[in-house]
């Protein structure tokens, strides 16, 4: 059974410029989940899609941060634009459902994001 | 506001010695508590999830308890091996979270099991 599936795995760019972060979840995942690690910290939920709804969002800095799940498989998180703080690995997860309570999420390998 | 602590950041041991990583949580009230295992560059690998309900899970050479009341987990790692060698981060799914899968995580303690 193929993964999670991130790309870029590493991207540099100069504060205020854009990017865009990828993930193809397992077949069949209905949640998706992007989740933001800085380095030496724990990661944090940006945000959770079920198919393509948003769950929840309630940490998403949206001034600068979106994302879409527009067929309700892949997805894509961008910043617009970039500063410095948000150095950091943004991970991808999914689950086949939600709503189950003790449903494990699979993670990607990350995208590393450096904003110099 | 649940927050989650790992004790401590960094552990380094020698072959074959079993060792005890350690979490806390401030709010008792959770869904479950799990394990993951992350290596560099690469995403999390689940290692156990406990219920609330349950006291402990066991995989192999792991053993993870919950002790809900006191808002700790531990994960005991027997006979310890350099291939365990990786940071290892406990997360709680809070029992507020209602329908969505948000785990709230701890910084991680980062193992090296030398030699």
């Amino acid at each position: 059974e193929a993964g999670v599936a991130q790309s870029p795995r590493y991207k540099i760019i100069e504060k205020r410029q854009s990017v865009a972060f990828w993930c193809n979840p397992i077949s069949g995942h209905a949640t998706l989940y992007w989740y933001q690690q800085i380095l030496g910290q724990g990661p944090k939920l940006l945000i959770q899609f079920q198919n393509n709804g948003v769950v929840d969002d309630s940490q998403l800095p949206k001034d600068r941060f979106s994302a879409e799940r527009l067929k309700g498989v892949d997805s894509t998180l961008k910043i617009q634009p970039a500063k410095l703080e948000d150095s950091a690995v943004y991970l991808c997860a999914s689950s086949p459902v939600t709503g189950r309570q003790n449903e494990k999420l699979f993670f990607g390998s990350g995208t590393q994001l450096s904003v110099l | 506001k649940q927050e989650v602590t790992q004790i401590p950041a960094a552990l380094s041991v020698p072959e074959g010695e079993n060792l005890v990583l350690n979490c806390s949580f401030t709010d008792s009230a959770i869904y479950n508590l799990q394990w993951f295992r992350q290596d560099p560059g690469k995403g999390l690998t689940s290692l156990l999830l406990i219920q609330s309900s349950q006291r402990e899970q066991t995989s192999g050479r792991l053993n993870a308890s919950l002790d809900k009341s006191s808002g700790r987990s531990t994960l005991y790692i027997a006979a310890s091996q350099p291939g365990d060698s990786a940071t290892y981060l406990c997360a709680v799914r809070p029992g507020t979270s209602g329908n969505t899968g948000k785990l709230i995580f701890g910084q991680g303690t980062t193992l090296q099991v030398k030699p």
